[in-house]
């Protein structure tokens, strides 16, 4: 079963919109977690993480919430832009064991 | 430095060869994830070692999976007999276990593209 969710397979933005895609995870020893893009044919590349102990978390124009009592996570583009058109991956990991838990990715398509 | 580097880039093989995977991780990196994506389960870990050794092979699917890490700079992961529900592609990752309790992101290859004939 898979511990970290992302249900939304796909997601299409107007341009200078905001892009919020979301994440859910079960395990609630999960402390740490964070947000990777991946364009075609590429690695996943780190883009932004949060702690636990940490409900916000903002770099630009990313932004990453952080509900531990829902277990859910989102990660905000604004404005969003064509060139962040990428499959975006929520990941999660235990401080303990340092072991990365990857969603199925969220396919988000910025349109101009 | 490079990042981490996963040879070949793409391997197209038949069913029931052998295939070996590649991967240097980045210098200094004391943990290295192998993983598959596919499309229904998006980025799956197969296993993952820290200081060269293996911590947790849980996620490798079956007997036909094997992964090493003879040291520092060097896995591989080796599909013996290949069957076409392998295909699919394989990245590696290394991450540095950071000190105290911090951890660090995983920084990932490029990945290698199996397709299983």
């Amino acid at each position: 079963d898979q511990q970290v969710k992302q249900n939304s397979p796909s997601l299409s933005v107007q341009e200078g919109r905001i892009s919020i895609l979301n994440c859910d995870y079960t395990n609630s020893m999960f402390d740490y977690f964070l947000w990777y893009k991946k364009y075609p044919a590429e690695g996943p590349t780190f883009l932004i993480s949060i702690s636990s102990i940490k409900d916000k978390n903002e770099d630009g124009r990313f932004t990453v919430f952080l509900n531990k009592s829902a277990k859910h996570l989102s990660l905000h583009i604004v404005p969003s832009q064509p060139g962040d058109s990428a499959v975006y991956f929520c990941a999660a990991s235990n401080q303990n064991f340092n072991k990365f838990y990857f969603g199925s990715g969220t396919k988000l398509n910025v349109k101009p | 430095d490079a990042g981490v580097i996963q040879s070949p880039r793409h391997e197209v093989t038949e069913m029931g060869q052998e295939v070996t995977l590649r991967c240097k991780p980045i210098s200094g990196h004391n943990s290295l994830f192998w993983y598959r994506q596919t499309m229904m389960r998006g980025l799956e870990l197969l296993i993952y070692f820290n200081n060269n050794v293996p911590i947790d092979d849980s996620g490798m699917p079956e007997d036909r999976f094997s992964a090493k890490m003879p040291n520092a700079s060097f896995s591989t992961l080796k599909i013996q007999p290949s069957e076409p529900r392998d295909s699919a592609v394989y990245f590696c990752a290394s991450s540095s276990q950071g000190g105290g309790t911090v951890n660090t992101e995983a920084f990932f290859g490029q990945g290698t593209r199996l397709t299983v004939v």
